[in-house]
Parts: C-alpha cells; sequence; structure tokens
C-alpha cells in the first residue's frame, strides 16, 4: 500500500502564477517530509523540507506547508517561472529508519511560458 | 552531483546475464542507498548500505544483490537480468538521519 500518495500526474500552469503540488501520507510515524525535483537524465535534486514541528517553511520561492491532522503536504511555487518544468517527487522519513525515504509517484509540472 | 559518480550511464544486456552497477562516493557518507524510477512507480528503493559489508533490503529487492567492501563503494549486481529489471536505477548518499540525501545522475538500463 502506498505510504505516500501523489494523486495528480501531471499539472500545467501560467508563468507567473503559482504552482501547487500536493501530497498525502498514511504512516503517522513519519516526521521528515522533503520535496525533491528532478530534470529529465538527471538525478533528484533536494529542493525543500519540513520537520513535523512545523507547519510550514519558506525558502524563496518556494513554500512547503504541513498539515500533520490531514496527513497532507503541499509546495506552492510563486512566481513559477518555465525552468521549474520539472517532474516533482514528495518524499517521506521517520526518526529510527535510517535515514529511508519513501517517495511518492510525481507530478510533473510544466510551466508554459 | 558533485560527490558521487555512477558507472555505467547507460547500459543494454540480454536477458539471463549478470549485471553490476556501480556507486563511487568521495564524501565519506556511512549510508547508500539504490532506487529505481519506473513510470507510474516514482522511485522505490532496491537496498541500502549503513556501513561497509552492512547491507539491507528494500522494497524492491528480489533478484538484486549489493555489496560494499569499502565506504566509498556500493554496488548493485543483478543476478540474472529479466525484462522487468529495464529501468532507471539511482545511487544516493545520506547521513541516516531525516534530511535526505544526494543523488547520482543515474545509469539507464536496458535489458533486451
Amino acid at each position: 500500500d502506498q505510504q505516500v500518495k501523489q494523486n495528480s500526474p501531471s499539472l500545467s500552469v501560467q508563468e507567473g502564477r503559482i504552482s501547487i503540488l500536493n501530497c498525502d501520507y498514511t504512516n503517522s510515524m513519519f516526521d521528515y517530509f522533503l520535496w525533491y525535483k528532478k530534470y529529465p537524465a538527471e538525478g533528484p535534486t533536494f529542493l525543500i523540507s519540513i520537520s513535523s514541528i512545523k507547519d510550514k517553511n519558506e525558502d524563496g520561492r518556494f513554500t512547503v506547508f504541513l498539515n500533520k491532522s490531514a496527513k497532507h503536504l503541499s509546495l506552492h511555487i510563486v512566481p513559477s517561472q518555465p525552468g521549474d518544468s520539472a517532474v516533482y517527487f514528495c518524499a517521506a522519513s521517520a526518526t529510527g529508519s535510517q535515514g529511508n525515504l519513501i517517495f511518492g509517484k510525481g507530478t510533473k509540472l510544466s510551466v508554459k511560458p | 552531483d558533485a560527490g558521487i559518480t555512477q558507472s555505467p550511464r547507460h547500459k543494454v544486456t540480454e536477458t539471463g546475464t549478470p549485471v553490476t552497477l556501480r556507486c563511487h562516493q568521495t564524501e565519506n557518507h556511512r549510508y547508500m542507498y539504490w532506487y529505481r524510477q519506473d513510470p507510474g512507480h516514482g522511485l522505490r528503493l532496491i537496498h541500502y548500505s549503513y556501513g561497509v559489508k552492512d547491507t539491507d533490503k528494500g522494497e524492491v529487492s528480489d533478484g538484486y544483490s549489493v555489496s560494499r567492501s569499502k565506504t566509498e563503494d556500493f554496488l548493485l549486481t543483478l543476478e540474472s537480468a529479466t525484462s522487468s529489471q529495464t529501468s532507471v536505477y539511482f545511487c544516493a548518499i545520506g547521513s541516516g538521519s531525516n534530511y535526505g540525501y544526494t543523488f547520482g545522475s543515474g545509469t539507464r538500463l536496458t535489458v533486451v
């Protein structure tokens, strides 16, 4: 059973507008969440993370929101740029899991000029 | 990514042959991981290592074995390659904490 779910395989957004990528999880032991960005023919690269003791973390144009009661997190990109077009993976880990990350299936974001 | 390299970058092999993929790091990280990426499945953990000669299975370990004889190298072996193992394989390194890890550029393996 999927522990980390990204239910939208793709998202298309106009340049300059907000992109919102969603992620749900089922394992209540997860206490750290990360977003990775992946371009074709490259490895995933770390984008932003959030600990379960917080509900928001911001880094420039990227903000991650965590709603623990709903077991839901989202990544907001404002404003979206064509260079943001990539596949975004949500990942989660639990303390004591030796750093093992459980990934969602990814959401392909297309930002149109 | 700097500090982690995978080889080969591309490989085509025949069904039934053994294949070994190599991951090399220069960051002296204790933890190393092998993932595979497939359409509709995202990234799935195959095996990981938490030290020299210390390894454990991940979610999709059947048909794969690993070895880590020194800190910097983590090898993934497909004992007898099958078409279902056609995939992109990513190695990653980390500290074993919650704080994520760094991925290599991947190996695209095609089994014909």
